[in-house]
């Protein structure tokens, strides 16, 4: 079965310091990818998504990810975090013809001031 | 405003008790789905449907069940039978011909 693995469950960072969340799936076909965050009290949002095309994709709020299909791979990173980028960030997987997102278990960010 | 809603934000209920959460949507989104979020285990997919009248189970659907009467509309009924209730439950809906879900924000449902 598919699964999708986020290698860091809480990560506590500087502002100004770099980000990089990991994020690996099991799938080895066809797949959309995608990173979902969540802000302390907000909705769920999309961040960025990858389809096809440029596998480095940008995002909102100066976000972008990377797939990496020989590493199975599509980390998120930031040059450089701020106090407001403090949230849980997700990332999913849609396969081929499964009308499912696989989530992985989510990465707790907290950016101190 | 297009959204998603979910009523209410907190949910007190007694053990034993049914209780039902509401999703509406007023996207025209023709798929939804309810997880349910608990701390460092992301999200679990309970039910789903595609269209009106039709749903399929997720992953955790056990004390569960859901009715999709309206397409704007998808309820989620927590049962007796579900043995650890007390959870974030998440809505979300998506168009046919897409692949991203957009989310409410959410009900937290304590069971004592």
């Amino acid at each position: 079965a598919q699964s999708v693995s986020q290698h860091n469950h809480h990560v506590i960072l500087s502002e100004a310091a770099s980000l990089e969340l990991g994020c690996n799936y099991s799938y080895g076909g066809t797949v959309n990818l995608f990173w979902y965050v969540q802000y302390p009290g907000q909705h769920l949002q999309l961040l960025l998504k990858y389809f096809s095309g440029d596998p480095l994709v940008k995002g909102i709020k100066g976000f972008e990810a990377e797939f990496i299909k020989s590493k199975f791979s599509f980390n998120l990173r930031k040059p450089s975090v701020q106090w407001s980028d403090t949230a849980e960030y997700f990332c999913a997987v849609k396969d081929g013809n499964n009308r499912k997102l696989i989530w992985g278990l989510g990465t707790s960010l907290a950016v101190n001031p | 405003d297009g959204g998603i809603t979910q009523s209410p934000k907190y949910l007190f209920r007694k053990e034993g008790q049914n209780v039902t959460l509401s999703c509406e949507q007023n996207l025209n989104h023709d798929a939804m789905y309810w997880y349910r979020q608990d701390p460092g285990q992301g999200l679990r997919l309970i039910y789903y449907s595609q269209i009106v009248n039709d749903f399929q189970k997720g992953d955790i659907a056990e004390g569960y069940s859901v009715s999709r009467e309206k397409k704007e509309s998808f309820p989620l009924t927590v049962t007796s039978a579900q043995k650890n209730p007390t959870a974030f439950y998440l809505c979300a809906s998506k168009r046919d011909n897409s692949y991203e879900q957009y989310f409410g924000p959410g009900t937290r449902l304590t069971v004592t």
